[in-house]
């Protein structure tokens, strides 16, 4: 069965301080892997998806297929990047979307 | 623990019938979002709810109704169903309005012949 998890369910940096914030999935193929983001009150975003290869706001993300990983990193965290961070998986054809539990983070001063 | 229900799993509606998708939030979760997730597309915002009443309004027909019952549970409402309404209907709860993140149900496949 396909699953997304991600261990931390808050995370605290300072700002300017590197942020990595985990995300491992099991699904018996090859999945495309997502990253959303949704600010307090706000609507869920997208903020990348690994077929893409983009940076957006400064945050990466590489699949790495044999750890099943998709970690989201930023080198230099700011404090408006404060939210909850959702990763999520589908299959190759968009179905079976699969949301993990979340990751808030939050950037200190 | 408790998760985001939703009901049904799968339904198979012809063109022009009628649809309702239920979510069930979780417990003491007072907040209820509907996305649409089209095949091969994101995730679009419908419409959300927040102690009952509509909060947040995004790309949802006018063919599409929704409302929150004083349980907190939700219904999507949808009429005159086409073709490409075919989709995963997504659910999410959250308490304070969203301020505390959601938590996903796993999604009502609709499909419309």
């Amino acid at each position: 069965a396909q699953r997304v998890t991600q261990p931390e369910k808050l995370l605290s940096v300072f700002k300017g301080a590197p942020v990595e914030l985990k995300c491992n999935y099991s699904y018996s193929g090859s999945p495309e892997l997502f990253w959303y983001v949704q600010y307090s009150r706000q609507r869920l975003q997208l903020l990348l998806r690994h077929i893409s290869r983009e940076s957006i706001k400064g945050f990466t993300a590489d699949l790495n297929k044999g750890e099943t990983s998709f970690h989201l990193k930023k080198p230099f965290a700011q404090e408006e990047d404060s939210a909850m961070y959702y990763c999520a998986l589908s299959d190759n054809y968009g179905q079976n979307f699969v949301f993990g539990p979340g990751t808030r983070l939050s950037v200190l001063p | 623990a408790a998760g985001v229900i939703q009901s049904p799993r799968h339904l198979i509606k012809e063109k022009r019938e009628t649809a309702t998708l239920k979510c069930y939030p979780i417990p003491r979760h007072d907040t209820v979002y509907w996305y649409q997730q089209g095949p091969g597309q994101d995730p679009q915002f419908l419409i959300s709810f927040y102690e009952k009443m509509q909060s947040d309004k995004g790309s949802i027909p006018d063919r599409f109704s929704a409302q929150q019952f004083s349980d907190y549970h939700s219904e999507l409402n949808m009429s005159s169903l086409e073709l490409g309404d075919s989709a995963l209907y997504f659910c999410a709860s959250s308490r304070f309005g969203g301020e505390v993140g959601y938590t996903f149900g796993s999604g009502t496949r609709l499909t419309v012949v």
